[in-house]
């Protein structure tokens, strides 16, 4: 049973470019979580989804970030016109039935954005 | 909003040697869970614990949590090298949405 997967680990982009992170869960896992950590911190909530529905958004910054997880595919978490403060690694969590019946979340890998 | 501390931010210490890391967290939380990571990589789970009094032990880590106190520890027993890593405390929301994470203890064991 392959675990969460994310990719690309490791993306590099120019300020003004989109990124766009992937996130597949585990599978039989209907949630995904993305979270942001920035170097030396904790990692920090920014949305909840499940398929075809944003159930949390209250982490995400208003404008540039969105977030997706279609029927079929991927989450995709996309970021426009990327700044320098968007460095940071993005991880991916999921989990089959949410946190409210006390399941853990399983992490992915990471994907490291590097703004330069 | 949930608040989660952790203390201390680094620990450095001897082989053989044994240390608490504390988790404090500002409000109503039923479950708090503890997670490994080692420089570069992801988050691997250590515990969940979900009742009062409940204590978790793998090898030479311990977690324990104290809901009145709103306080977890993770108890390090004769420390050896490869339990030099980050270590995160989190607190599960009672809508079951996020887990808000503490700042994380970096922790060294040296030979």
């Amino acid at each position: 049973n392959a675990g969460v997967m994310q990719n690309p680990r490791h993306l590099v982009r120019r300020r003004g470019q989109e990124a766009r992170l992937r996130c597949s869960p585990m599978k039989g896992h209907s949630h995904v979580y993305w979270y942001r950590q920035l170097p030396e911190e904790g990692l920090k909530f920014m949305v909840y989804l499940q398929k075809e529905n944003i159930i949390d958004e209250s982490g995400m910054p208003k404008e540039r970030f969105s977030a997706e997880f279609p029927k079929e595919g991927p989450s995709i978490l996309r970021i426009q016109q990327v700044v320098r403060g968007d460095s940071a690694a993005y991880f991916c969590a999921s989990s089959p039935l949410g946190l409210a019946t006390q399941e853990t979340q399983y992490f992915g890998p990471g994907t490291r954005l590097l703004v330069l | 909003e949930l608040k989660v501390e952790q203390n201390p931010l680094f620990l450095s210490m001897q082989e053989g040697k044994n240390y608490t890391i504390y988790c404090n967290y500002s409000t109503t939380s039923d479950r708090l869970y503890w997670y490994r990571q080692d420089p570069g990589k992801s988050l691997e789970s250590l515990f969940v614990l979900l009742s009062n009094g409940a204590v978790k032990q793998e090898g030479r880590l311990m977690a324990s949590l104290d809901t009145k106190a709103r306080l977890s520890t993770l108890h390090i027993t004769a420390a050896v090298h490869d339990l030099s890593a980050t270590y995160f405390c989190a607190g599960g929301n009672n809508a079951g949405n996020m887990l808000t994470f503490g700042g994380g203890t970096r922790l060294m064991v040296k030979p």
